[in-house]
């Protein structure tokens, strides 16, 4: 499984923008980008996923670099409920029926 | 409806137990999931259900057991547990393989 790498913690503002990083150097052309979350006593939560070019949804926008090397979850205005730990995951759907599995994560605290 | 359900929300057993956990949705999902969670660890994926049929097992131990009685229905019977398995269960669905899953709030479990 092609593995991706996370800071342990991030902290941010309330109302501010948040980026968190992801690296992913050793990704194959098959992988898409995925991100969940999962906030305290809760089960993960899907956030959004992409595969070459930038994303933007509802909750957040996803920026993919050139060479798929490293991408970067966008929270435009984080709010205390955005308080979570935030998994960014490559998923290959022709492989093992695509199957999710999850690193350490990023432990995104945010301040008032 | 959007979401997994699971039941139940906390179950104490002992280690000559019999027990089950259930998992429901009702989105059409074809590929479901079951995830054990430590505390402060991430999701470990242990069993994989694509249309039904068992297609991934993570090498979980035999006192696990899966089914899937039905689309919109998994449970995972527990037997001889022992107390390093309390943690939280997790169940999860998705459409297809390159879906975003929808994961319940889990069954947490303590083994005594």
């Amino acid at each position: 499984d092609a593995k991706t790498t996370q800071p342990n913690s991030m902290e941010s503002n309330e109302e501010e923008p948040v980026h968190l990083p992801c690296n992913h150097s050793t990704i194959s052309g098959t992988d898409y980008i995925h991100w969940y979350r999962q906030l305290p006593s809760q089960g993960p939560e899907y956030v959004i996923h992409g595969l070459t070019s930038n994303v933007n949804n509802r909750m957040a926008s996803l920026a993919i670099a050139e060479d798929r090397k490293s991408s970067t979850l966008i929270l435009h205005r984080a709010t205390l409920r955005d308080a979570a730990v935030y998994y960014c995951i490559l998923r290959d759907p022709y492989n093992q029926g695509g199957k999710l599995i999850f690193g350490q994560g990023t432990e995104l605290s945010v301040k008032p | 409806d959007t979401e997994v359900t699971q039941t139940p929300k906390h179950l104490v057993m002992g280690m000559t137990n019999k027990k089950s956990l259930k998992c429901e949705q009702h989105m059409g999902h074809r590929a479901m999931y079951w995830y054990k969670q430590k505390a402060k660890k991430p999701p470990e994926l242990m069993f994989v259900y694509s249309y039904e049929k068992l297609s991934i097992n993570e090498s979980v131990p035999s006192r696990f057991s899966p089914e899937c009685p039905n689309s919109s229905l998994l449970n995972l019977h527990l037997h001889a547990l022992q107390p390093e398995d309390s943690a939280l269960y997790l169940c999860a669905s998705a459409l297809g393989p390159s879906h975003g899953y929808t994961f319940g709030s889990g069954t947490r479990l303590t083994v005594v």
